[in-house]
This record gives C-alpha cells, sequence and structure tokens, in this order.
C-alpha cells in the first residue's frame, strides 16, 4: 500500500531551527509537495521537490531524496506565526496526491 | 478577489437532511477537487474533475454526488445526511492533470456539523 509518515507534534522555540521529516512509500513518484495549514484555515503551498537536493525559499528549505524516500522540511529563525501543521504529500504514477497526516509544529516564546 | 470560493463556510444540520456546498474557481484551472479533512486532520480526496469530467472518484458513499456545470464550478450535494460526515470539506483547484508539478489552491474551508 501506499503510505507517507510524519511525526504527529513537534515544539520549537522562537528563533531557533526545527527540522521536520517525512518518509514515503508510493506506487511511482512524481514530486513531493509541503504545504503549511494554520488552525482553521486552508493548506497552502510551500514547497516541491522532484529531484534529490536542496530548495531554498527564504527562512524555509525541503530536501528530497528519492533513494531513501525521505524529505524534510527545515525552518529557520522560527516566528510566532509559524505555529501551524506541516502536510507533506508525494504525487504517485498517476499524478494522485498522497497525503501524510501532518506535524503540527508548535513554537514557545 | 479570492481565487478558491466555497460557501457556506459553516453548516449545521440534523441527520438525515441534504445539504450543498458550493465551490467556484476564477484562476482559470482545468482540474477541481473535494477533499474531506477528519478531526485528526487527515486530508482525504473524494472526487476530482477535469474539464468537467470525472477523473477520480474515491471510495465514498454513493450519498455523495458531486457536479460540475462548467469547470470553474465544482458543487458537492450530500443525501441523509449521517453523524459521521461532521467534517471539514475543501474545494481545491490545480492548472491541470497529469502533471508532477501539480500545486493545489484550496479554498476557505466549510465546516459541516451533523447533529
Amino acid at each position: 500500500g501506499q503510505n507517507i509518515d510524519q511525526p504527529t507534534e513537534m515544539t520549537a522555540t522562537e528563533g531557533a531551527i526545527v527540522q521536520i521529516n517525512c518518509t514515503y512509500q508510493t506506487s511511482g513518484f512524481n514530486g513531493l509537495f509541503w504545504y503549511q495549514q494554520h488552525a482553521g484555515e486552508a493548506p497552502t503551498f510551500l514547497s516541491y521537490n522532484v529531484l534529490d537536493g536542496l530548495e531554498e525559499k527564504g527562512r524555509f528549505s525541503s530536501f528530497l531524496s528519492r533513494s531513501k524516500g525521505y524529505s524534510y522540511l527545515l525552518l529557520k529563525e522560527l516566528q510566532m506565526k509559524d505555529s501551524a501543521s506541516y502536510l507533506c504529500a508525494v504525487s504517485d504514477s498517476n499524478y494522485q496526491l498522497i497525503w501524510g497526516a501532518g506535524t503540527k509544529l508548535i513554537i514557545k516564546p | 478577489d479570492t481565487a478558491v470560493s466555497q460557501t457556506p463556510k459553516y453548516l449545521v444540520t440534523q441527520m438525515g437532511n441534504d445539504k450543498s456546498i458550493k465551490c467556484e474557481q476564477n484562476l482559470g484551472h482545468d482540474t477541481m477537487y473535494w477533499y474531506k479533512q477528519d478531526s485528526k486532520k487527515f486530508l482525504k480526496i473524494m472526487f476530482s474533475y477535469n474539464n468537467k469530467e470525472l477523473i477520480i472518484n474515491e471510495t465514498v458513499p454513493n450519498r455523495f454526488s458531486p457536479k460540475s456545470p462548467d469547470k470553474a464550478h465544482l458543487n458537492l450535494h450530500i443525501n441523509s445526511l449521517e453523524l459521521g460526515d461532521s467534517a471539514v470539506y475543501f474545494c481545491a483547484s490545480s492548472q491541470a492533470w497529469g502533471s508532477g508539478a501539480n500545486v493545489l489552491t484550496f479554498g476557505a474551508g466549510s465546516r459541516l456539523t451533523v447533529l
């Protein structure tokens, strides 16, 4: 079957760095997405990786290793507004998105 | 200008009733989706339409029926509502189907509570 695993919850301190991991087992691979979802709001797109390596976008970076079925989202200089759930999703061989259950990130002052 | 708008935002109703949720996108996208997000925050695809044609129809009770009158609209009708239907329903759209870099734009969600 197809599976996406990510930690349920993480806590970090304002100003620090946090890494949210995602491992996947899917039928084929056409890219991996990270979305951010604040409580009570819609998910919003953060990043897309299809080739191995690191993609940097401001304070957020996303890494992919296709051979290991592994990705992480790195958030630097954490701000209180980064408190949200972070969803990992993989596009499979049929271009269907397989979603993880999300990681709830709690930022403490 | 809201890119993907869905109405109503909140819906409280009794078991057994029939209700509809409407969705419209002004992004010119070809593909639209309905997702269900339950209390555990897991996003589950229900349906997807590409240019008004149904392309994804997951294992969803027949009480749920989508309708796409044109590629900018995708509505969801639910018959004989049950307690387990309580969830947040998200409409989303993407530029096209069949592309890996298929970024979804979500609506704000419709929170359905069945009493």
